[in-house]
């Protein structure tokens, strides 16, 4: 399973963007990135996937290195409910089915 | 469109006993994993079941088993209880590349069922 690596923590400014990297120097071609958010006392919660292009949605943008080794997960203004454990993950469902492997994630605080 | 349920939410079980948990997936959903959740191990994956077969195995010991059925429901089991089995577990259920437009899909966790073994 190829592996991501994540800062242990980070901290944000409420209505201040927020860029979260992961590196997955392993990444193979049929991996696709995932990002994973766990709130306190809930499941985790998806937040957005891409393969090699930059993919926004309604909660994130995700921007992916041209080599696909790294990618940073980009809040547009953080609010306090985005304070959560981010979780950057290689998914290969063609390969491994819909297992999904969660390293140790990177704890976001945000300050009022 | 209902989410994943997970049943019970709580359970205290005693060092010897077994427990099964139970996990609905959402509607259409073919796809269940099964994940342990502790503060000194993280968020571990135990199996995966796909039509009901297991495709994908964590390491973990015998104890931990599962099973699917043929509407998609799963339930795991953990025999001979024992304290680090403490936990969280959670359930996560997807739909397959290809079902629908999709070519690669998300996982939808449900709540969790938070296991204390006495």
């Amino acid at each position: 399973d190829a592996k991501t690596t994540q800062p242990n923590s980070m901290e944000s400014n409420e209505e201040e963007p927020v860029h979260l990297p992961c590196n997955h120097s392993t990444i193979s071609g049929t991996d696709y990135i995932h990002w994973y958010r766990q709130l306190p006392s809930q499941g985790p919660e998806y937040v957005i996937h891409g393969l090699t292009s930059n993919v926004n949605n309604r909660m994130a943008s995700l921007a992916i290195a041209e080599d696909r080794k790294s990618s940073t997960l980009i809040l547009h203004r953080a609010t306090l409910r985005d304070a959560a454990v981010y979780y950057c993950i290689l998914r290969d469902f063609y390969n491994q089915g819909g297992k999904l492997i969660f390293g140790q994630g990177t704890e976001l605080s945000v300050k009022p | 469109k209902a989410g994943v349920t997970q049943t019970p939410r709580y359970l205290i079980k005693t060092r010897g006993q077994q427990v099964t948990l139970s996990c609905s997936p959402i509607s259409g959903h073919r796809s269940v994993s099964w994940y342990q959740q502790t503060p000194g191990q993280g968020l571990q994956f135990l199996f995966e079941y796909f039509s009901e077969t297991q495709r994908n195995k964590g390491n973990f010991p015998g104890r931990f088993s599962g099973r699917q059925f043929s509407n998609s429901r799963s339930e795991m089991n953990v025999s001979t209880l024992e304290l680090g089995d403490s936990a969280l577990y959670l359930c996560a259920s997807s739909l397959e590349p290809g079902q629908g437009t999709r070519m690669n899909t998300e996982a939808f966790f449900g709540q969790g069922t938070r296991l204390t073994v006495v």
